[in-house]
């Protein structure tokens, strides 16, 4: 079973408006992070934000803000009022807190284009 | 501090050549991992490192893949012999262990193999 699921290959969305990117998980370690990371067309992996299993809020940077609904197993990246530079790869993941299994699980990503 | 240094940035080999990949990882990160990004299958864990010691290389493809991790501040990837195949962005990431800790990812070797 895919650890993490993206379900959205590729989306279009209008500059200024919000989006959510989807992002599922599937883990029985009560313990656990998840990260999203951007890759630009240039090709370098940035990361953007983090939410700990523990966390009683939603995690916030700046326009990105991680919806977590742990019951849901589900960890959505929402980005406020999009820009054109936000054209780029999304990656969701996940690293469990398992002892020698340190590693980070991605998603397929999700391909956003803004449009202007 | 200047992040996680890979070289070289592109590097175009003919079949049966021998590449080397280099990494240097951001000091005081105790593990190292190396990815491979191809649109096909997308980014696939090779092997990581946690204090210079391989802990898990299920993912390397074959035995022309090797890593090396001599010290602290210092990894390689090499491939031998290359196949066109193995024509790739080869992606170097180190961290703190830890559930808190996502990567920090060098920006990568595009390989191409002819």
């Amino acid at each position: 079973a895919q650890k993490i699921t993206q379900t959205q290959p590729g989306m279009f969305v209008q500059e200024k408006e919000a989006v959510t990117l989807d992002c599922t998980y599937d883990t029985s370690d009560p313990s656990y992070g998840l990260f999203w990371y951007k890759q630009p067309s240039s090709g370098e992996m940035i990361f953007l934000i983090y939410q700990g299993s523990y966390d009683q809020q939603n995690a916030t940077e700046g326009r990105y803000s991680l919806n977590f609904q742990k019951a849901r197993k589900s960890a959505n990246l929402v980005i406020s009022a999009s820009q054109l530079g936000d054209s780029a790869m999304y990656f969701c993941a996940m690293r469990e807190a398992n002892f020698g299994n340190e590693k980070l699980t991605f998603g397929t990503g999700t391909r956003l284009t803004i449009i202007p | 501090d200047a992040g996680v240094i890979q070289s070289p940035r592109h590097e175009v080999t003919e079949m049966g050549q021998e590449v080397t990949l280099r990494c240097k990882p951001i000091s005081g990160h105790d593990y190292l991992f190396w990815y491979r990004q191809t649109m096909m299958r997308g980014l696939e864990l090779l092997i990581y490192f946690n204090n210079n010691v391989p802990i898990d290389d299920s993912g390397m493809p074959e035995d022309r893949f090797s890593a090396k991790m001599p010290n602290a501040s210092f990894s390689t990837l090499k491939i031998q012999p290359s196949e066109p195949r193995d024509s790739a962005v080869y992606f170097c990431a180190s961290s703190w262990g830890g559930r808190y800790y996502g990567y920090t990812f060098g920006s990568g070797t595009r390989l191409t193999v002819v």
